[in-house]
C-alpha cells in the first residue's frame, strides 16, 4: 500500500524557517518525481514545487521561488521542503504527492498534509 | 501563473448529471492535453479522478468523465450520488515546468 506521511508543520513567526518532510512507502520512491501542493484555509489548491526522481531537477512556483528549496533523499525515501523567509500568506496545509510519469504532473497518491501557520 | 477559472458552486439531484467547467488559456488548458481533476472531501486529501483530460485512474467510477474544447476543460458527473458531494479542482500543466490549479467548485447533491 502506498503511503505518504508529511511532518514538520507548526507555528512559525513571519520571517522564520521550517522544514517539512514527507516519508514514502509502498512504491519505488526514486522512480517518481514528487511535488508539494498547498491549500490555504478554506481556499483552493496551489502548486508549490516539484523535483525529479533523481533530485537533479527542481521546479518552483513564482510565489516561493528563492525562499523555498525542495530536495529528496532516495536512500531514506524522504522528500523535503525547506521554507525560509516565511510570510503570513504561506499559512496553509502542505501536501506531498507523487507525479505520475507522462501525465502532465497528475498525482494519484497524496499524503494527509501538514499544517503550517505563519503568525506573530 | 494565473489560476484556472471554475464556477464556485454546482448542484444536482441524485441520478442527474452535472458538468463543471475549468477555463484557462492557450498557455495551459488549451496548449496541452494535461488537464487533471481532483475530488476533495472536507478534511481529506485530494483524490485524482481524471488525468490527461479524459482518462480515469483505476477504481474511479465511469460516472466521472472529462473533456476539453479549446481553453476550457469539463468534468461531468453522471448519475449523481450523495457521496459525490465534495469540492472539485482542475489542474493543468502550464509549460515551463509549471502547474496551475483552478479555484475549486463545491458540488452539492440536492
Amino acid at each position: 500500500e502506498v503511503q505518504l506521511l508529511e511532518s514538520g508543520g507548526g507555528l512559525v513567526q513571519p520571517g522564520g524557517s521550517l522544514r517539512l518532510s514527507c516519508t514514502a512507502s509502498g512504491f519505488t520512491f526514486s522512480s517518481y518525481a514528487m511535488t508539494w501542493v498547498r491549500q490555504a484555509p478554506g481556499k483552493g489548491l496551489e502548486w508549490v514545487s516539484a523535483i525529479s526522481g533523481s533530485g537533479g531537477n527542481t521546479y518552483y512556483a513564482d510565489s516561493v521561488k528563492g525562499r523555498f528549496t525542495i530536495s529528496r533523499d532516495n536512500s531514506k525515501n524522504t522528500l523535503y521542503l525547506q521554507m525560509n523567509s516565511l510570510r503570513t500568506e504561506d499559512t496553509a496545509i502542505f501536501y506531498c504527492a507523487n507525479v505520475v510519469t507522462g501525465t502532465g504532473w497528475a498525482s494519484d497518491y497524496w499524503g494527509q498534509g501538514t499544517l503550517v501557520t505563519v503568525s506573530s | 501563473q494565473s489560476a484556472l477559472t471554475q464556477p464556485p458552486s454546482a448542484s444536482g439531484s441524485p441520478g442527474q448529471s452535472v458538468t463543471i467547467s475549468c477555463t484557462g488559456t492557450s498557455s495551459d488548458v488549451g496548449g496541452y492535453n494535461y488537464v487533471s481533476w481532483y475530488q476533495q472531501h472536507p478534511g481529506k486529501a485530494p483524490k485524482l479522478m481524471i488525468y490527461q483530460v479524459s482518462k480515469r485512474p483505476s477504481g474511479v467510477p465511469d460516472r466521472f468523465s472529462g473533456s476539453k474544447s479549446g481553453n476550457t476543460a469539463s468534468l461531468t458527473v453522471s448519475g449523481l450520488q450523495a457521496e459525490d458531494e465534495a469540492d472539485y479542482f482542475c489542474s493543468s500543466y502550464a509549460g515551463r515546468n509549471n502547474l496551475v490549479f483552478g479555484g475549486g467548485t463545491k458540488l452539492t447533491v440536492l
